[in-house]
């Protein structure tokens, strides 16, 4: 089972700056990432597929990068509703796994 | 609007079993995977498999092979989620998702399972 590890598992930023999450595998999942945001009580919403594909809907702020074992999700400028948790997950090995998650939270 | 809309909250004691249903609308049901994802009060997602609403194949989770079914009924557009033995560990929301190429682009809301003696 492919093991994706988040970090940092807390950011606390303000509105208007840069936030840089990332997720690791433990072995190769190709460009295979996606990238999911949760509120709190709702189910998460798709961000980024396939390492840097936006959903339908998702504001451009949203940016997805990298390859292999490697993955950054990047906000270039915080919203007031961006404050969430976010969550990758992998599609490349069964089963399907997701990251510990990266609460991003204000500061 | 393409929706999947899950039954309600439960409560279910040690040892029994709980059926979840996941109502899709909005889109051609036979054309996607419905995933089933599971999150603990406070804790991450987890995966638990997927099925095929044509074939009724389904892909499960070693963890939850043996205790979990998951099956789909194409005349109403709907697929259940069966979970057998539950513990407090299965104290969780459980949530369907359509996938496309298994990035998973619609969820439900959620069905809270609570287990309790």
């Amino acid at each position: 089972e492919i093991v994706l590890t988040q970090s940092p598992a807390t950011l606390s930023l303000s509105p208007g700056e840069r936030a840089t999450l990332s997720c690791r595998a433990n072995e190769s999942i190709s460009f295979y990432l996606a990238w999911y945001q949760q509120k709190p009580g709702l189910a998460p919403r798709l961000l980024i597929y396939d390492s840097y594909y936006r959903a339908t809907g998702i504001p451009a702020r949203f940016s997805g990068s990298g390859s292999g074992t490697d993955f950054t999700l990047t906000i270039s400028s915080l919203e007031p509703e961006d404050f969430a948790v976010y969550y990758c997950q992998q599609r490349s090995n069964w089963p399907n796994t997701f990251g510990g998650g990266t609460k991003v939270e204000i500061k | 609007q393409v929706q999947l809309v899950q039954s309600g909250a439960e409560v279910k004691k040690p040892g029994a079993s709980v059926k979840v249903s996941c109502k899709a609308s909005g889109y051609s049901f036979t054309g996607y995977y419905i995933h089933w994802v599971r999150q603990a009060p406070g804790q991450g997602l987890e995966w638990m498999g997927r099925v095929n609403p044509i074939s009724g194949a389904t892909n499960i989770a070693q963890r939850f092979q043996g205790r979990v079914t998951m099956t789909s009924d194409t005349s109403i557009t709907t697929v259940y989620l069966d979970v057998r033995g539950l513990t407090s560990d299965d104290t969780v929301v459980y949530y369907c998702a359509r996938s496309s190429g298994d990035s998973l682009d619609v969820w439900g809301q959620g069905s809270l399972v609570t287990v309790s003696s």
